[in-house]
């Protein structure tokens, strides 16, 4: 049982928006920076984003996060076949001192 | 570019010890600020944060590990290891080790290995 929910899964067609929700708790995301990170099938997952709402050098703007509360998004646009992946939101728990992860969300691009 | 490379074997058996280690390149795990972490995730199931390790040495665990788990830094060799104690089935798991940097004034997991299947099997 992860300490943040994610929905398990999530779709779009090519070139549509979708949004992927993180929903914590005042002890996590309330208080902390919220991260995102892509997993392409049988690969290390690979951060997207940082800082609540940073892109790392090399990932695409049509990637964004933001933060408002116990909850974060992660907002793809543009959907393209190659963001078929697994999508992980992360942050601080502060009760545990430690890193926590969603349970994941895996995106099927139809 | 950093680059991390976990190792070790793939195969333990139940109440053994587990031991892997990441080897670092492009870059010096004694290097100040960074953190050198261990993420673990089971087969068909999501990611765990097992630990990290700081260039200086000071260590910060998961808690429900937090008994059975030791990260230390082997500077000599630009290496970082994991052990684990007292496997059990539930460990089995592909390990990654990762790299926290600093970023103003958060931590990002920037750097991954490719990561290593662990297996407890008897």
């Amino acid at each position: 049982q992860s300490v943040l929910t994610q929905p398990p899964s999530a779709s779009g067609t090519p070139g549509q928006r979708v949004t992927i929700s993180c929903s914590g708790s005042s002890s996590n995301i309330r208080n902390n920076y919220v991260y995102w990170y892509q997993q392409l099938p049988g690969t290390a997952p690979k951060l997207l984003i940082c800082g609540n709402n940073q892109r790392p050098s090399g990932v695409p703007d049509r990637f964004s996060g933001s933060k408002s509360g116990t909850s974060a998004s992660l907002a793809i646009s543009g959907l393209r076949a190659e963001d078929e992946a697994d999508y992980y939101c992360a942050t601080w728990e502060d009760s545990l001192s430690g890193r926590v992860f969603g349970g994941g969300t895996k995106l099927t691009v139809l | 570019q950093v680059q991390l490379q976990e190792s070790g074997p793939g195969l333990v058996k139940p109440s053994e010890t587990l031991s892997l280690t990441c080897t670092v390149s492009g870059g010096s795990v004694s290097s100040g600020a960074y953190l050198w972490s261990w993420i673990r995730q089971p087969p068909g199931k999501g990611l765990e944060w097992i630990g990290y390790v700081s260039y200086s040495g000071s260590t910060n665990y998961n808690p429900s590990l937090k008994s059975r788990v030791t990260i230390s830094l082997d500077t000599s060799k630009n290496q970082f290891s994991l052990k684990l104690t007292s496997v059990t089935a539930a460990d089995t798991a592909v390990y990654y080790c990762a790299r926290d940097a600093p970023r103003g004034n958060y931590y990002s997991l920037d750097f991954w290995g490719q990561g290593t299947l662990f297996t407890v099997s008897s």
